[in-house]
């Protein structure tokens, strides 16, 4: 069975840190890793991760994945209070792109 | 990106009542869709795959009596809550992939009494 571990579960910062958020999985025939963030609403796209490290940037954003090991971490720089959000972890495997989802990591960004 | 489309975003509805959820994409065409469902505070739970013209594939645990997945156009599909309990009430989101990429509807909050 696919499995996707996140950590921490939840994290409170004030504004400013650098926030690491972490995702191991176990996957059969793996595809790609995406992170998503989620607000109120589904899910937006933040990353796909098909390859060993590249790192990929988006402003404060970054990521980057390690298939060896199996994981990835999400990197948030100066963080602002509009980061507060859940970060969702997803691993894409099998014939039809399947995703399995990590429980999310609950991020408080404080002023 | 591709456009990913629910309707409705929310649905009140009575214990025992019947409701549907239609999922579309708008500027593509998806042989595939996903429906997930989400409980507060919880992660996205995959429920079942939807495939155009043929039976959806659920995952284990649940019923596909009670969730009833039509996929009859490579724009839409739908999926049914029958005789909806309030154990049901949750956050119930789509999605469909292009290519690689996953894109998520909206979701639809249902909310049984």
């Amino acid at each position: 069975e696919d499995k996707v571990v996140q950590s921490p579960l939840s994290l409170v910062v004030h504004e400013g840190d650098t926030v690491t958020l972490n995702c191991s999985y176990e996957v059969t025939n793996f595809r790609s890793l995406l992170w998503y963030k989620q607000e109120k609403k589904a899910p937006t796209f933040l990353f796909m991760l098909t390859s060993s490290g590249i790192e990929k940037k988006s402003g404060r954003l970054s990521s980057i994945l390690d298939k060896k090991e199996l994981f990835s971490i999400l990197n948030i720089t100066a963080t602002q209070t509009g980061d507060s959000a859940i970060y969702l972890c997803a691993v894409s495997g099998g014939s039809n792109y399947k995703l399995t989802f990590g429980k999310g990591t609950l991020l408080t960004v404080n002023p | 990106g591709a456009v990913v489309s629910q309707h409705p975003s929310r649905v009140i509805c009575k214990s025992g009542t019947s409701v549907k959820i239609e999922c579309r994409s708008l500027d593509f065409q998806a042989t595939t869709m996903f429906w997930y469902r989400q409980f507060p505070k919880k992660s996205l739970m995959l429920m079942a795959t939807s495939n155009e013209g043929s039976k959806a594939t659920y995952e284990q645990g649940v019923e596909k009596d009670k969730f009833l997945i039509n996929h009859a156009s490579l724009t839409l599909s739908t999926l049914t809550v029958t005789s909806a309990h309030p154990e049901d009430s949750s956050f119930y989101i789509c999605s469909a992939r292009p290519d690689s990429e996953q894109y998520f509807g909206p979701g639809t909050r249902l909310t049984v009494t």
